[in-house]
């Protein structure tokens, strides 16, 4: 089955740029989605389609895909922006939906 | 306002049945895919299967065929997820959310529902 890894954190400083990777076998030809989950919340979509932003959704955010990685990025990151953040792929060799692990978003 | 509602919080034991619910107002409740999506506590999340109330097309995730089935009445545009008998590691938060299709974003998430199975 198809597989997303992303690193378990990633910190920051207030300010500067985050970069959040979700690594696959040739991500780079699927379509990948980004949510941001805050404590107790329910996910956010972010990011679709690899780089699209969804009507809200602050241009700090953005994305890029190609090859076997995936990058969200924010930049001029904001105490607000701590969360977990989850990738996500429809797997069309078995028809079925795929999250990575989930990276939780320190801010220093 | 789309908006995805769910059944509130259950305490259940081990071994009963219990049936959850996603009812989403405000858009064609046909026309979008329901994906249930498990997550337990302090983890990450699991897709465990969605559903097209269209025409009750059904996929699972592989981890989840034959632990709890999903349904949707289209009459009331609302989706179901339900177990026959509950176990202990059923305790979780379930999300129901909508995807226009195969390859296409969860753009509408519900609150979760928090299920815990305890003796």
């Amino acid at each position: 089955s198809y597989v997303l890894t992303q690193p378990p954190s990633v910190s920051v400083a207030p300010g500067k740029t985050a970069r959040i990777t979700c690594g696959g076998d040739d991500i780079g030809s699927k379509s990948v989605h980004w949510y941001q989950q805050k404590p107790g919340q329910a996910p956010v979509l972010v990011v679709s389609d690899d780089s699209d932003r969804p009507s809200g959704v602050p241009e700090r955010f953005s994305g890029s895909n190609s090859g076997n990685t995936a990058t969200l990025s924010i930049s001029r990151v904001e105490g607000g922006d701590e969360a977990d953040y989850f990738c996500q792929v429809w797997d069309n060799d078995s028809d079925h939906v795929v999250f990575g692990g989930g990276a939780k978003l320190t801010v220093l | 306002e789309v908006q995805l509602v769910q059944s509130g919080a259950e305490v259940s034991k081990p071994g009963e049945s219990l049936k959850i619910s996603c009812k989403g107002p405000g858009y064609d409740f046909t026309s979008y895919w329901i994906a249930w999506v498990r997550q337990m506590p302090g983890k990450g999340l699991e897709w465990m299967g969605s559903i097209y109330p269209g025409d009750s097309e059904t996929r699972y995730s592989p981890s989840f065929q034959g632990q709890a089935t999903i349904s949707a009445d289209r009459a009331t545009s609302t989706a179901y997820l339900q177990w026959s008998s509950l176990k202990a590691s059923d305790t979780a938060k379930y999300y129901c959310t909508r995807h226009y299709g195969y390859y296409f974003a969860m753009d509408v998430w519900g609150p979760g529902t928090t299920v815990t199975v305890s003796s």
